[in-house]
């Protein structure tokens, strides 16, 4: 059981828009910053979003994210066939001392 | 080229321990806290807590207080992640992961390192 909550599955054809959302309390979304990875099929995890809404240098603006009290949001546009990928959010929890991440999200592209 | 390169493999028994590294490339090993991550197969990922490389200290998530253990060699670079008593359930990819100090996120991940409990 994840501390933050995704929804298991998305999905969405090419050109839509798709969100997945990332619940969390007081202590971790509320407190402190949320941050979104991408982990394509069989490889490591990689940074997506940082600081709520930030992007890394190489990360197209199709990405983008949002925090609102205790949820966040990463909203994906003009999807594409290599977004299919699992998404995880992650935050600092105040009341763990420690990272705390979503259980996932597998996005489809159909 | 700035990267982050984990041992091999590793196939343990369980109560065993294992130690896997992460050492740094292309950039000061000292300036950037490291994580670890696991991931067991088909499952979500787990922090299992943090160590800054410039003086030693560290964090442990709960679950792992008392069985792991982070260490680093400043001189070659290489942070370590050692766990002991291993069981079954421990089976996992293991991912270091660099994060900078102020709140940039894990921007810099290694390869992974699967370590596989089996008697």
């Amino acid at each position: 059981q994840s501390v933050l909550t995704q929804p298991p599955s998305a999905s969405g054809t090419p050109g839509q828009r798709v969100t997945i959302s990332c619940s969390g309390s007081s202590s971790n979304i509320r407190s402190n910053h949320v941050f979104w990875y991408q982990q394509l099929p069989g490889t490591a995890p990689k940074l997506l979003i940082y600081r709520n809404n930030e992007r890394p240098s190489g990360v197209p603006g199709r990405f983008s994210g949002s925090k609102s009290v205790t949820s966040a949001s990463l909203a994906i546009s003009g999807l594409r066939s290599e977004d299919e990928a699992d998404y995880y959010c992650a935050a600092w929890d105040d009341s763990l001392s420690g990272w705390v991440f979503g259980g996932g999200t597998k996005l489809t592209v159909l | 080229q700035v990267q982050l390169v984990q041992s091999g493999a590793e196939v343990k028994k369980p109560g065993a321990s294992v130690k896997v590294s992460c050492k740094a490339f292309g950039y000061d090993f000292t300036n950037y806290d490291v994580n670890w991550v696991r991931q067991a197969t088909g499952q979500g990922l787990e922090w299992m807590g943090w160590t800054n490389p410039k003086n030693g200290d560290t964090g442990y998530a709960q679950k792992f207080k008392g069985r792991v253990t982070f260490s680093r060699n400043t001189s070659i670079s290489t942070a370590y992640m050692e766990l002991s008593s291993l069981k079954y359930e421990d089976t996992a990819v293991y991912y270091c992961a660099r994060e900078g100090s102020g709140w940039d996120g894990a921007d810099l991940w290694g390869q992974g390192t699967l370590v596989t409990v089996s008697s």
